[in-house]
């Protein structure tokens, strides 16, 4: 099973500023399937990225992932205060399809 | 638009059981693998099972491996999860989602296993 190590697990910052966040994974992420979900309190979580660094349909681009194999990053270039809210990591490659523990972007 | 409507939670006792469905509807359901995915009440997100498009393939999180069987009706655009020998560790809002990566979501069925 790979397990997926997020940090941090809080990011507080204010709007405007840059937020990066880290996804390591203990093993190599098959095809680089590595997707990022935003999720809002009492919602359902949302498809960001795929595939490591492709945009999902509606994401703005101030959102961008990279990566390959065991180490991907998720910035969020400007911060609107729309975007403060929980990301997790997930892979696809190879069952199980495990979840980072996510991380808190807060004000 | 795609939807996912889940249903058959509640409360049930340790050692019980419980059969989840999901209700798909607006694309080519029989094209498509399904997951399903649990959120406990203030946690994270924990990938449950998935089935491939035509039911050939299921994958378990370790956690439920032997308790939970998903399966699917394409001809009823329908997926399940059977859940047995349920523990208070199950308590969790129970999401279906459609492909991967994880591209459309329902809104949850939330199962409380408690005595």
């Amino acid at each position: 099973e790979i397990v997926l190590m997020q940090s941090p697990g809080t990011l507080s910052l204010s709007p405007g500023e840059r937020a990066t966040l880290s996804c390591r994974a203990s093993q190599s992420v098959v095809s680089d399937d590595l997707a990022w979900y935003q999720q809002k309190p009492g919602q359902t979580p949302r498809l960001f990225i795929y595939g490591a660094s492709n945009r999902a349909t509606g994401i703005p681009d101030r959102f961008s992932g990279r990566g390959s194999g065991t180490d991907f990053t998720l910035t969020i270039s400007r911060l609107e205060p729309e975007d403060f809210a929980v990301y997790y990591c997930q892979q696809y490659g190879s069952p199980p399809y495990t979840f980072g523990q996510g991380t808190k972007v807060e004000i | 638009q795609v939807q996912l409507v889940e249903s058959g939670g509640g409360v049930v006792q340790p050692g019980g059981s419980l059969r989840l469905s999901c209700a798909a509807s607006g694309f080519t359901f029989r094209s498509y693998g399904m997951h399903w995915v649990r959120q406990a009440p203030g946690k994270g997100l924990q990938w449950v099972a998935f089935i491939r498009y035509d039911g050939t393939k299921e994958y378990y999180a370790d956690s439920v491996k032997g308790r939970f069987t998903i399966s699917r009706d394409n001809s009823k655009h329908t997926v399940h999860l059977q859940m047995n020998s349920l523990t208070t560790e199950d308590t969790a809002l129970y999401y279906c989602a459609k492909a991967s990566p994880l591209d459309d979501w329902g809104q949850g069925t939330l199962v409380t296993v408690s005595s």
